[in-house]
């Protein structure tokens, strides 16, 4: 989703639940795409990423799928740690610099 | 990542101040950048450096300037602060050809506040 003003989309689960995080990007031209998680005071920190020439990528407990078609790209996340609690960004490379989406919170309850 | 480190973490200014921020990487990585994020928002690129002889201007380059003095390190000046420069701004790093294609690797930040 899209933030309003300095409010951030937020998506909350409870711990043991799958989540599903989505983002809409612009550039039907970007060829690859990254998944950054940032905890609050500190860096963004890459999770998982995908070129355009996939469509599903998997990692340990997440997920990427792309779907060109609809310029669309969303994260899963499996058995929901409360850990996972961050803001998720989506990124997209554009003339090698990254474009990043405004994010989503997460918000994982025990 | 504490292979990309950024100094001062946190710094007070006044407006019409000079001030810069640092930033160093043990990474080897030729290619850096210089984000600023607002609450509740993304980052917004401001300049990035493909190598020592290489400055692109980003989003938001207005108002600020860099400096890229080796391979390892990358300072971003602000030359007259004003409080809406006020941010949380972020360090990057990348290296294409590791294989990794434009996976930036982060610094902690450095959270100014212009008053």
């Amino acid at each position: 989703g899209e933030s309003v003003g300095l409010h951030l989309p937020t998506l909350s689960v409870q711990e043991g639940d799958n989540s599903i995080i989505n983002c809409a990007y612009s550039n039907s031209a970007s060829d690859y795409f990254i998944w950054y998680k940032q905890e609050s005071g500190k860096g963004p920190q890459f999770i998982i990423d995908i070129r355009s020439n996939m469509d599903k990528r998997q990692g340990q407990r997440v997920t990427v799928l792309l779907n060109k078609t609809v310029k669309h790209l969303s994260l899963q996340i499996a058995a929901t740690q409360p850990g996972d609690s961050a803001v998720y960004f989506c990124a997209e490379t554009t003339y090698s610099t990254l474009t990043f989406g405004k994010g989503t919170m997460l918000l994982v309850s025990p | 990542d504490a292979d990309v480190t950024q100094t001062p973490r946190n710094r007070i200014t006044k407006t019409g101040k000079r001030i810069m921020l640092e930033c160093s990487q043990t990474k080897g990585h030729d290619r850096m950048y210089w984000y600023r994020q607002d609450p509740g928002l993304g980052l917004q690129l401001i300049y990035y450096s493909f190598d020592v002889k290489d400055i692109n201007k980003g989003e938001i380059s207005d108002g600020y300037s860099v400096s890229r003095q080796a391979q390892a390190k990358f300072s971003l000046s602000l030359e007259s602060a004003i409080p809406n420069q006020t941010a949380l701004y972020f360090c990057a790093t990348s290296d294409p050809s590791g294989g990794e294609q434009e996976t930036q690797y982060f610094g902690p930040g450095t959270r100014l506040l212009v008053l």
